[in-house]
């Protein structure tokens, strides 16, 4: 597996608490992709980041932020969480980006429910 | 915009028969197409990508899928299914995005059931 972590693995919150969740690699890879994956949709892509300090929404943006200040971490952070974020969430890297058809390496995700 | 639709939700097979799962897809330029396989409460691992050196491909643990425009269709099969392929399998297609990175759109899933 790619040297990727994601931190929690689990984490159970309120309606309204903010939540941060961090994606950690090993690989040195440039691009950075958080997703979420829900039934019946398969996995969505919220934000990415092309490099330290550039990041781009992604189809489902709405009520999430991100951060990368360094090129291993990856934060994904939901300001007030709602109860339609529980979901879990799948951190991706890849190495050459100027490609569509460069492969994404996903981490082990983070389920999140919010009630 | 693009997209793929897999079209069928679940599938069920005997251990030793053939394996098809089904995917269309859209888009306005030549597709960067993959297949990704999820075992239950696990990541999500790459099967196989067609980047249009070779429109049949090969990948991981026998599987092969063909790449034919005309039908706008990336099928994935397997000869003889095992026990160990009983997963979700998800058709992606890819797109270049701002800054370099790419997009990927995920289709629904199909969910494989490998019988005794």
């Amino acid at each position: 597996d790619a040297g990727i972590t994601q931190s929690p693995r689990h984490k159970v919150t309120e309606t309204g608490t903010p939540v941060t969740l961090r994606c950690h690699q090993t690989e040195n890879h440039r691009y950075m992709y958080w997703y979420r994956q829900d039934p019946g949709h398969g996995l969505r892509l919220i934000h990415y980041s092309y490099g330290v300090k550039d990041t781009d929404k992604g189809e489902v943006s709405d009520g999430y932020s991100v951060s990368r200040s360094k090129t291993e971490d990856f934060l994904l952070t939901l300001e007030s969480a709602t109860s339609s974020q529980t979901s879990v969430y799948f951190c991706a890297i890849s190495e050459r980006g100027q490609v569509a058809w460069n492969e994404q390496f996903f981490g082990p995700g983070t389920r999140l429910t919010v009630l | 915009a693009q997209s793929v639709t897999q079209l069928d939700s679940h599938v069920s097979v005997s251990e030793g028969t053939p394996v098809l799962l089904r995917c269309n897809y859209s888009s306005s330029y030549s597709p960067s197409l993959f297949w990704y396989v999820q075992h239950p409460n696990k990541g999500l691992q790459l099967l196989l990508k067609y980047t249009s050196a070779a429109t049949l491909v090969k990948g991981i643990n026998g599987f092969e899928a063909e790449f034919k425009k005309s039908e706008t269709s990336f099928h994935l099969t397997k000869p003889s299914a095992h026990m160990s392929d009983a997963a979700e399998y998800f058709c992606v297609v890819s797109a270049s995005v701002t800054g370099g990175g790419n997009k990927l759109t995920f289709g629904t899933g199909t969910q494989l059931k490998v019988e005794l």
